[in-house]
């Protein structure tokens, strides 16, 4: 399994301005994925983030929108630039582990941003 | 395109009344089938992974099981405490790698 913990877990932030999401694993993993939960809906995948290689974006996302960095094997970074209300949703970082005999892809607790 | 659809949204069941949640798709290559749950404010917590027709997996009152075409999630003398959002993701490919592709959840209720 892996245990993941996401800074901050809550925010609140004015149109215009940007959000940085830290997202912290207890092992080292080679795959990370940032998702979004708008309010009622599932999760949507932004991107997949893996160590040494650009981060590659789903369709309607872009990077100057959602720049990731991935410094390391255990951490990632998401920021949500130039905020607006439709940004608001919750961000959630994922990672996948191989666990006895099938692969398991974890979640962190969420960040909740509300964008005013 | 890759769906997964679940059914039903929402469900309330009497604590005891055992039943099934259902997760259907259409992909262009399953390599995998993810069962989550999700209570309110938290993320998703894994709970198993499906590869083949015919695999099944248990853990306390839950039971998946995977078909070509849907996977089924059956609940087996609920609690309350079993009530959450339970998700269904199927892995599929994507370039060089794998992505998950999530339905919209079923909200489950279990009343004491």
């Amino acid at each position: 399994s892996a245990v993941i913990s996401q800074k901050p877990s809550r925010d609140i932030c004015q149109r215009g301005t940007s959000l940085t999401i830290q997202c912290q694993v207890d092992s080292q993993v080679t795959m990370m994925f940032w998702y979004r939960q708008q309010p009622g809906q599932s999760l949507t995948l932004i991107a997949t983030a893996n160590q040494g290689s650009e981060a590659t974006y789903e369709s309607g996302f872009v990077i100057d929108k959602f720049p990731i960095s991935r410094p390391n094997l255990t951490f990632s970074t998401l920021t949500v630039s130039n905020l607006s209300p439709e940004d608001s949703s919750i961000y959630l970082c994922s990672v996948e582990v191989l666990g006895t005999g099938t692969y398991e892809q974890y979640f962190g607790p969420g960040t909740r941003l509300t964008v005013t | 395109e890759d769906q997964v659809t679940q059914s039903p949204e929402a469900l309330r069941l009497q604590e005891g009344e055992s039943s099934s949640l259902n997760c259907s798709y259409t992909v262009s290559g399953l390599r995998g089938l993810f069962w989550y749950r999700q209570d309110p404010g938290k993320g998703p917590e894994f709970l198993f992974t499906l590869y083949s027709a015919g695999e099944e997996k248990e853990k306390e009152r839950l039971k998946a099981t995977l078909t070509k075409k849907e996977s089924f999630l059956h609940i087996t003398a609920p609690k309350p405490e079993d009530s959450a959002t339970y998700l269904c993701a199927v892995q599929v490919p994507q370039g060089g790698s794998e992505k998950l592709v999530f339905g919209k959840g079923t909200k489950l209720t279990v009343n004491p």
